[in-house]
Formats: C-alpha cells, structure tokens, sequence
C-alpha cells in the first residue's frame, strides 16, 4: 500500500517558470516531510523539509506547502533552472521511528532553457 | 568530509548466486538505513540500524536478504540465491540523529541479476 503519492509523475516547464510538484499522503500520524533530490546515477540528497506544526517552509527558491487537514503538500520552485531537472521525492515520517521515512515514486521535472 | 561510500557501484551476479553489497557510513552517524530503488516501486524501504544494533528489518524479504553491522563504520547486505526481481538499486544512508529524518545516502549499488 502506497503511503505517499506524487503528482504528477513526470513535469516539464520552461526556464524561469514555477513548477509545482504535489504530494499526498495516508497516516496522518506522518508529522515530518522531507524533499529529496536526485540526478541520475546519484543518491537522493535532502533538498528541504517542513514539520506538520507549519504550514510553510522556504528556502531560496524553494518552498514547501502544507495542508494537515487535507493531508496534502506541495513543492514549489520558483525562477526554474535547467539544473533544477531531477527526480524529486516526497517522504513522509514519524517522531519516534527513528528516521524510517515512506518514499512517494517521485516526480521527474525537466526545466528547458 | 567523505559521503556515505557503497560498493560495489555495479555488480551483475547470475541466478541462485549470492550477492554481498558493502556500506560506509559518514563517520560519527549513529543509524544506517538500507533502501531499495526500482522504477516500478520507487525506494523501499528494508532495514536499519541504530548504534549497530538492528532496529526494523520490516522491509527486508525474509528468507533471502540478510543485513549486518559489525561495527560502526561498515553495513553490508547479503541477498543469497539472487533473482531477477531482486534486480535494483539498492541505497545506503546514514544519518547523524537517528529521529530527524535527515538521511545522507550514498550513490547506490546497482545490482543485476542475469
């Protein structure tokens, strides 16, 4: 059963445009969500993260969207660059499980110059 | 400072044969985390451990994959009688507090089986 979903799969958008990439999870005892990123034949690498007692998290351009209610979150990058295309991964955690996370499928973004 | 080192990067092994995947935490990291990556399933996760000692092995197949941690700076998972479904990338993380969800993975073995 997958815990966390990414949407859309797969995202295109031109250089200097917004893209959005959502998630959404199941446990609503989840109270942690990082974002990683990865570029092809590297591991993930932690990009930003927001706490479920936020709503909102920023960094750069960055910045990460958080609806408790709704159980959904978002990942905006704004000014997109050519060296943002990577895979990004939504995960979702627990205080107390010792940093065992449940990984969305990731969402593949290409930024074209 | 040195990242989370795997090796090997590569390894193809033929049906039924074994396979051992090594893993070097960052120095100081108090958990290793075991993870596997396929394009169908996404990252899996398999097994951890805090402080060398085995935590949660939820995720690991029973009756083939084995993880160990003889000591602090090394991990290995052995698969043995390997299949072609067990074909993936298999990632190794450290992290230094073990609560925070701040995982530093390494560039992942990929493992092929024939």
């Amino acid at each position: 059963q997958q815990q966390v979903r990414q949407s859309p799969q797969s995202l295109t958008v031109w250089e200097g445009e917004t893209a959005i990439l959502n998630c959404s999870y199941e446990n609503s005892a989840f109270d942690y969500f990082p974002w990683y990123q990865q570029f092809p034949g590297e591991g993930p690498a932690l990009l930003i993260a927001i706490r479920s007692v936020s709503d909102k998290k920023e960094d750069g351009r960055f910045t990460i969207f958080f609806n408790k209610r709704e159980k959904k979150l978002s990942l905006h990058i704004t000014d997109s660059q050519p060296g943002d295309s990577a895979t990004y991964f939504c995960a979702a955690g627990m205080t107390g499980t010792g940093s065992k996370l449940s990984f969305g499928k990731g969402a593949k973004l290409t930024v074209s110059p | 400072n040195a990242g989370v080192i795997q090796t090997p990067r590569h390894k193809v092994t033929g049906k039924g044969q074994e396979a051992t995947l090594w893993c070097e935490p960052i120095s100081g990291h108090s958990a290793v985390f075991w993870y596997r990556q396929t394009i169908v399933q996404g990252l899996e996760f398999l097994t951890y451990f805090r402080n060398q000692a085995p935590i949660d092995d939820s995720g690991m197949p029973k009756e083939r994959f084995s993880a160990q941690m003889p000591n602090q700076s090394h991990s290995t998972l052995k698969i043995q009688s390997t299949q072609p479904q067990d074909s993936a990338v298999y990632l190794c993380a450290s992290s230094s507090d073990w609560n925070t969800g701040q995982l530093y993975f390494g560039e992942g073995s990929k493992l092929t089986v024939l």
